[in-house]
């Protein structure tokens, strides 16, 4: 079946230390977006990227990275975790052609200590 | 389990006519809502949002939402839409003090001149 999937779910990294938040998609969309979102708050695009090979900055600075190496996949990578980096991460892509609808992974719970 | 209902999938106005689209939440605490909007060829972008107060909210480009907490409902409305108002709008619920942000499936709205 045609998903967006994030993994992991949950999870707690001491400081320092790097981390990369997996994003696949088996719908073939070009697009594919990363948001930042903090508890109870609206979401914030860090990264987006509209095809392989592109990737673009988003509304929100962020330190985190990120690759589009192929279609179905869009990792975003913190080379030094710290606690300010500490929120729900979640990626969402959509297909270029015609319908923009959103579709959104569970996301990923980052805690840095 | 927190879920959020749009019950209009596909809404097709001509221009100047009156928009309300459909949000309903099932949760029995505090929430934090939301309406966010997808133009065609763009990223997701914030509309609106409710925390607390008055719960008729006024947000960007003459749209407003309510909140009606006996209904578990936060429609969003325009008095008269615009060409440019064709998108997909996406209302989203948080609990006040959790990770989580719950998104409806999106209403695509096609408004014609």
């Amino acid at each position: 079946e045609a998903d967006i999937y994030q993994t992991p779910r949950y999870l707690v990294i001491g400081t320092g230390k790097k981390i990369t938040l997996e994003c696949s998609q088996t719908m073939g969309h070009d697009k594919m977006y990363w948001y930042q979102q903090d508890p109870g708050m609206e979401l914030h695009l860090i990264h987006y990227s509209y095809g392989v090979n592109s990737t673009e900055k988003g509304d929100l600075s962020s330190e985190s990275t990120v690759s589009r190496i192929r279609t179905e996949h869009f990792p975003l990578t913190l080379e030094s975790a710290r606690p300010s980096h500490t929120s729900q991460y979640l990626c969402a892509s959509s297909d270029r052609r015609g319908d923009e609808k959103l579709f959104f992974g569970s996301g990923t719970q980052l805690s840095v200590l | 389990a927190q879920s959020v209902s749009q019950h209009n999938h596909h809404v097709i106005l001509s221009e100047a006519a009156s928009l309300e689209l459909g949000c309903n939440y099932s949760y029995g605490g505090t929430v934090n809502l939301f309406w966010y909007v997808q133009y065609p060829g763009q990223h997701l972008q914030l509309l609106l949002k409710y925390f607390s107060g008055d719960p008729l909210v006024k947000g960007i480009k003459g749209f407003e939402a309510e909140f009606i907490k006996s209904k578990f409902s936060f429609n969003l409305r325009k008095p008269s839409v615009q060409w440019s108002d064709t998108a997909e709008y996406f209302c989203a619920v948080s609990s006040y003090n959790t990770d989580k942000l719950i998104f409806g499936t999106g209403t695509r709205l096609q408004v014609f001149p």
